[in-house]
């Protein structure tokens, strides 16, 4: 089956610092993959869709200068948080879109925990 | 809201018993999906229904959707331990582009052996 990792599964920086994540399918390409932010007992909220050769398209509320979004590779997607800050900490999940079976299918890495002390 | 509405936010259940939860959604939906999250952990993809589908089995799980309301509802018979996460629908809107889902606030399921 498909399959999506995320690096590095956790991390802890102090404030000020810029955190990459990156978001990998493994197995397939991905021309779209998708970044998602959930808080504790909370849901997942989309930040951004990541389009490989352009632009990622942000949702709104979410500052695309401080969340940068690179998916230089059909394979690979990364979110740097800059100038990181506590209200920053959060759980990050990617997604990578494939077609399977006939259909647009999202599958979802394990998640990146960022805290920022 | 991004989101959608699911109730109950937290079910506690007896080991043996059914588990259904529900979901609401606002805009004309192409298909609804549930996930399942351990705590901490990422999504895992339980089921899918088209919104030409009223009803979908997988298992233990029956997912029903009805599109005049906007909702859609999760049951998971004879309910394990195991089966204790949190629960989230996810809609992909007609209107959104390149397959954006939008998540439900989630339904915490606590099941006790």
């Amino acid at each position: 089956g498909a399959v999506v990792s995320q690096h590095p599964s956790w991390v802890i920086c102090k404030s000020g610092t810029s955190v990459k994540i990156e978001c990998r399918s493994l197995d397939f390409q991905a021309t779209t993959m998708f970044w998602y932010r959930q808080f504790p007992k909370q849901s997942l909220m989309l930040m951004a869709t990541s389009n490989e050769g352009s632009k990622a398209t942000y949702e709104q509320g979410v500052e695309k200068d401080k969340f940068l979004i690179n998916h230089a590779s059909l394979t690979l997607s990364t979110l740097t948080v800059t100038s990181a800050h506590p209200e920053d900490s959060s759980f990050y999940i990617c997604s990578a879109r494939a077609w399977t079976g006939g259909r647009d299918t999202q599958y979802f890495g394990p998640g990146t925990r960022l805290t920022v002390l | 809201s991004q989101q959608g509405e699911e109730d109950p936010q937290a079910l506690s259940i007896q080991e043996g018993e059914n588990a259904t939860m529900n979901c609401s959604y606002k805009t004309s939906i192409n298909n609804l999906q549930w996930y399942r999250q351990n705590s901490g952990r990422g999504l895992v993809h339980l089921i899918l229904i088209r919104s030409n589908e009223r009803e979908k089995h997988s298992g233990r799980l029956r997912v029903t959707l009805d599109t005049s309301k906007k909702s859609s509802s999760l049951l998971i018979t004879a309910s394990r331990a195991a089966d204790t996460a949190s629960y989230f629908c996810a809609t992909d809107p007609l209107s959104g582009g390149y397959n954006k889902l939008i998540f439900g606030a989630g339904t915490r399921l606590a099941v006790h052996p």
